[in-house]
């Protein structure tokens, strides 16, 4: 079955500064990759999602780069904020059929001031 | 509703206790999921129904487990002779799949069980 590494485990940035989170897969059928934000006590949240079909995707200051030869995606935060503080996830999916989410471990992002 | 709820939002279960978790999907969501979330760990899929139907049941960790959807909105996860290894945040999403329009899943803020 599909197996998702993800790294780091944690990570500290100075406000304003980039934050990048990488992520493994192993099932080469995955064809759907969803990043999730989870704040302490509260359901994941989906930030943004890219496909097979396309290498890279934006919305506003995150972008997500998907490498299918590779089997690796990132997320990549810009200008980062006190608010963006959180533990992200990333996904694997197949769309057809189950859609089932394989997840990473998560990484605890926080932003110092 | 607006979004998917879950009840209760905590639960202590004594050890050997039967507990029930219910997910309230959003309405006409044909899709409903259970994970399982762990203590610093990313979610785990549990069980997967399309509509009434369980599709995919391959996540359920042992007997002990049993979910159902009988009349395809409103789910319930039940876990006989809880555990303390059970002790976790369960997580139900909910979506509207269509082969080109699929949005992704809409999560529940969960239920975090303990078992004492």
């Amino acid at each position: 079955g599909e197996n998702v590494e993800q790294h780091p485990s944690t990570l500290s940035v100075q406000e304003g500064d980039s934050a990048v989170i990488k992520c493994t897969y192993s099932d080469s059928a995955s064809n759907y990759f969803p990043w999730y934000k989870q704040e302490l006590g509260k359901r994941p949240q989906l930030i943004i999602d890219i496909r097979s079909n396309v290498g890279e995707k934006k919305d506003q200051r995150i972008a997500v780069t998907l490498n299918k030869t590779a089997k690796h995606f990132s997320l990549h935060i810009t200008e980062t904020q006190p608010e963006d503080s959180a533990v992200y996830f990333c996904a694997a999916s197949i769309i057809q059929g189950a859609q089932k989410l394989v997840f990473g471990q998560g990484t605890r992002l926080t932003i110092n001031p | 509703g607006a979004g998917v709820s879950q009840s209760p939002r905590y639960k202590v279960a004594k050890r050997g206790q039967d507990v029930a978790l219910r997910c309230d999907p959003i309405s006409g969501h044909v899709s409903l999921f259970w994970y399982q979330q762990a203590l610093g760990q990313g979610p785990e899929f549990l069980t997967y129904f399309q509509n009434e139907a369980q599709l995919d049941k391959s996540g359920l960790p042992s007997d002990r487990f049993f979910a159902e959807r009988p009349e395809g909105s409103v789910s319930t996860l039940k876990i006989q002779r809880t555990q303390q290894e059970d002790s976790a945040v369960y997580l139900c999403a909910s979506s509207l799949f269509a082969q080109t329009s699929w949005k992704g899943y809409t999560f529940g803020s969960g239920t975090r069980l303990t078992v004492v």
